[in-house]
């Protein structure tokens, strides 16, 4: 059982590129989620999805965008890669009901931005 | 919005108990959760209160107050191992339905020798 894979796990960007973060979970979980993770800041929720077809924004999601077009992916995208953006990504995810207690967590993506 | 506060650091030798403190300000909550991250790993799941009072998993616990928007995690006979960051995270509702996690900036535990 491979639970929540990110992929990649390391990239380096130049200021202007873009990219795509990829979350998959195959414990048919409704809910994911994205966080970003910066020393001394703990973990700050961009985006989450609440089922297939749905996102919304969290506390930090500026300069990001999200999809879930199929319920066990949810994309994390960075049109135009800053410096502050350089961090280590979280993708997660919680089944519904009594079970939305526990995220299961990725190992994490660490994106340095130059 | 929400907030969580809980200790940036704390330190503790090898077999002793110790405890991390979290208070928060929140609406719609649902409940407190407890997350353990070591250097360069993943969060994981520790305990979830959601009703007042002590939750006990083998050498963890954790204890809610709601009435004081407050929380604590209770570690006992400490292992090197402990050695990790602690998040608490708040639980509460979202508009059309699921709910979404707000964690503290989490406490680094040193346990030593």
């Amino acid at each position: 059982n491979a639970g929540v894979t990110q992929t990649p796990k390391f990239r380096v960007l130049k200021t202007g590129q873009s990219m795509t973060l990829l979350c998959a979970q195959d414990m048919n979980h409704e809910y994911m989620y994205w966080y970003r993770q910066d020393p001394g800041m703990g973990l700050r929720l961009i985006h989450y999805s609440v089922g297939e077809g749905t996102t919304a924004k969290g506390e930090v999601p500026d300069g990001y965008n999200v999809s879930r077009l199929k319920k066990q992916n949810f994309l994390l995208g960075l049109e135009s890669a800053a410096p502050s953006q350089t961090s280590v990504y979280f993708c997660a995810s919680t089944p519904g009901g009594t079970g939305a207690n526990v995220l299961t967590f990725g190992a994490g993506s660490r994106l340095t931005v130059l | 919005g929400q907030s969580l506060e809980q200790p940036s650091e704390v330190t503790a030798v090898e077999g002793a108990i110790v405890q991390i403190n979290c208070t928060y300000q929140t609406s719609g909550f649902y409940g407190l959760s407890w997350y353990q991250q070591h250097d360069g790993g993943a969060p994981t799941f520790l305990s979830y209160n959601g009703l007042d009072g002590l939750e006990e998993t083998g050498r963890f616990s954790s204890f809610l107050s709601r009435s004081d928007s407050y929380g604590y995690l209770l570690l006992q006979e400490l292992q090197m191992k402990d050695s990790a960051s602690y998040f608490c995270a708040v639980r509460d509702r979202v508009t059309g339905g699921g709910n979404k996690l707000t964690f503290g900036t989490g406490t680094q535990l040193k346990v030593e020798l």
